[in-house]
């Protein structure tokens, strides 16, 4: 079946270390986002890719990294420098350009900092 | 910074049909109206979006405004599986930087 793949599902990394979450899809979907959620907040923008090789920072890219050398692969990495990196953190694809299609997303990954 | 304006939360009986505002009031000609919703520890699911006509597919239906500066969602006989958080958001077709408000939690009552 097509859709969007994050692992791991649950993290816990001590504090200092760099951790990498996984995004991958099989939908040949052109653009790829990252989503931080809080407890009971939205959802909030860390960085989003268009297409192969090129991406941008959304609101909160501090403390974080990404790269983009595949089409279905948007990998996310939170770094030491991200000052509070516990969240749920969701990953979600759209056909992009001037297409109007949805937006689909992950189930998700939790990332606890010890 | 989101461009919706939604309540934090609302109720609604179970079998009756659920209307969710939102406010959009510096809404562009260009811009689409979105919706989705989250269940609990899920990622969200897109339910429905439109440009000015009135929309409607399996899960709910759109209205939205003359002026577009406002829509509501209406979930049609709502049920318990219906509660969830709904995103209201406003999009042009080619804009990748999607920005999510807070949303509305939603509580079906028994």
């Amino acid at each position: 079946d097509g859709g969007i793949t994050q692992s791991p599902k649950y993290l816990f990394r001590k504090e200092g270390q760099n951790v990498t979450l996984s995004c991958e899809q099989n939908l040949n979907h052109d653009a790829m986002y990252w989503y931080r959620q809080d407890p009971g907040q939205g959802l909030r923008l860390i960085y989003y890719s268009q297409i192969v090789n090129d991406f941008q920072k959304g609101d909160i890219a501090e403390g974080y990294s990404v790269s983009r050398e595949k089409k279905e692969s948007f990998p996310l990495t939170v770094t030491s420098a991200q000052k509070n990196p516990t969240a749920f953190y969701l990953c979600a694809s759209s056909v992009g350009g001037w297409d109007t299609g949805e937006l689909f997303f992950g189930e998700g990954s939790r990332l606890t900092v010890l | 910074d989101a461009k919706t304006t939604q309540p934090p939360s609302m109720d609604c009986a179970e079998g009756r049909a659920a209307n969710l505002p939102c406010n959009h009031s510096t809404i562009s000609g260009n811009e689409y109206v979105y919706w989705y919703r989250q269940i609990h520890s899920q990622g969200p699911q897109y339910i429905i979006h439109g440009l000015k006509n009135n929309e409607t597919n399996e899960m709910a239906s759109l209205i939205i405004t003359e002026d577009r500066k406002s829509s509501t969602l209406i979930l049609p006989h709502a049920t318990l599986r219906d509660t969830a958080v709904y995103y209201c958001i406003v999009r042009v077709a080619k804009d990748d930087k999607i920005i999510f408000g807070k949303g509305t939690r939603l509580h079906i009552l028994p």
